[in-house]
């Protein structure tokens, strides 16, 4: 199956400071990846869809502002949580569609996210 | 609206012994397709299976097998001979046609516990 790596595994920032997340497809070209977010024993809330050179699909409910999301090439896609707050510590998972024509998703390692 | 209902909210057994994950779907779509995941405790997502709404062919994969009944809207998991290892959250999903956006709806998952 496809390989997609993120980047970090985790993270651990103080309130108000922005953090970066990155969604690399490392054998394949995805032009389009997804961005869940997952609490603790809880299924995956998809936030967002995003498509290679394109803005992203924000899901109801989720802020555009607040989760930028960057998809500037066909292996990389990022998910920027700004002015983070305690209430955004969460596991946050990417992932691909794996070659064109695909059902089924691959999922990255996810990034656990502690905001102090 | 798409739904996936795993009732199922932990199970446990002992090693060797058989265990069914139940799965049930509502979906308006006439093409969709059914999906399997397990989360072991390291966070990744690892994809089992997929399953084409025209394609109601029971399958077999080593230990694990599943049958997909139209009828019932059930596309149910069994491990066969359980290890510790198949210890996880195990996740049902449905995703509809082609073009219709690949999101993928996910049931609130299982925790299996396979003790020795």
């Amino acid at each position: 199956g496809a390989v997609v790596s993120q980047h970090p595994s985790w993270v651990i920032c103080k309130s108000g400071t922005s953090v970066k997340i990155e969604c690399r497809s490392l054998d394949f070209q995805a032009t389009t990846m997804f961005w869940y977010r997952q609490f603790p024993k809880q299924s995956l809330m998809l936030m967002a869809t995003s498509n290679e050179g394109s803005k992203a699909t924000y899901e109801q409910g989720v802020e555009k502002d607040k989760f930028l999301i960057n998809h500037a090439s066909l292996t990389l896609s990022t998910l920027t949580v700004t002015s983070a707050h305690p209430e955004d510590s969460s596991f946050y998972i990417c992932s691909s569609l794996g070659t064109s024509g695909a059902h089924e998703q691959y999922f990255g390692p996810g990034t656990r996210l502690t905001v102090t | 609206a798409q739904k996936v209902t795993q009732a199922q909210t932990e199970i446990s057994v002992v090693e060797k012994e058989d265990v069914t994950l139940d799965c049930v779907y509502e979906t308006r779509d006439t093409t969709y397709y059914l999906f399997w995941y397990k989360q072991p405790p390291s966070g990744e997502l690892v994809f089992l299976i997929r399953r084409n709404s025209f394609d109601e062919q029971n399958e077999i994969s080593g230990r694990y097998s599943w049958n997909f009944q139209k009828s019932t809207s059930s596309f149910n998991f069994t491990i066969t001979a359980s290890q510790v290892v198949d210890s996880a959250v195990y996740f049902c999903a449905l995703k509809g046609p082609p073009g219709g956006g690949n999101k993928l709806t996910f049931g609130t998952g299982t925790q299996l516990k396979v003790e020795l």
